[in-house]
């Protein structure tokens, strides 16, 4: 079974703080992505990357930034946190290649920012 | 502009009664629709692919089908812990990758 984690369920940070998301992945897919969650607005893509180091902004990049130093692990980066990234935050993974789209994702980070 | 519309919004069935769930989109050039299962507070859980018009797919009391416009998800004697957000989203040959969601359905399966 695919397997996406996510380090945290809920967390509650101050704004101005820096906040890192972990994702982590164990089917050495080449794909990672981070999604935020709003009610309304569905799922819109932050960020994504195809490989180690490699990252392209996705719809709502502003605000975050990302890191992947391995291939199993994608953080997501909340320089200065702001109340308007309250939000239910979603890792997903996939396999590269003409045939194998499909993403599979994690649990769900959800970020309350006072 | 490429767009998925998913309908209706919210649907209320009684246990036992079918129905169907719509995900009308427009893009150019389609490489898979992708249904999902999304419990309240929890990722998506992924559900089916399709790749091509006339696909059909199912999983229990679940099935998905693909026209050139539309996907249906028909849900067949529903049972209170189908009760979920069910999203549709595409994926384009050029987008790397990259999904385009739908708003989803709420459904409510009542005993």
């Amino acid at each position: 079974d695919v397997k996406v984690t996510q380090s945290s369920r809920y967390l509650v940070k101050r704004t101005g703080e820096k906040v890192f998301l972990e994702c982590v992945q164990d089917m050495d897919h080449e794909n990672m992505f981070w999604y935020r969650q709003d009610p309304g607005l569905g799922l819109r893509l932050i960020y994504f990357s195809y490989d180690v180091k490699m990252k392209e902004k996705g719809d709502i990049p502003e605000g975050y930034s990302v890191s992947r130093e391995k291939k199993e692990r994608f953080s997501l980066i909340l320089e200065s946190a702001s109340t308007n990234q309250t939000s239910m935050y979603l890792c997903a993974s996939s396999l590269a290649g003409a045939t194998r789209g499909t993403q599979y994702f994690g649990p769900g980070t959800r970020l309350t920012v006072l | 502009e490429d767009q998925v519309t998913q309908s209706p919004e919210a649907l209320r069935l009684q246990e036992g009664e079918s129905s169907s769930l719509n995900c009308s989109y427009t893009v150019s050039g389609l490489r898979g629709l992708f249904w999902y299962r999304q419990d309240p507070g929890k990722g998506p859980e992924f559900l089916f692919t399709l790749y091509s018009a006339g696909e059909e797919k199912e999983k229990e009391r679940l099935k998905a089908t693909l026209t050139k416009k539309e996907s249906f998800l028909h849900i067949t004697a529903p049972k209170p812990e189908d009760s979920a957000t069910y999203l549709c989203a595409v994926q384009k040959w050029s987008n790397t990758g990259k999904l385009i969601f739908g708003q989803g359905t709420t459904l409510q399966v009542k005993p």
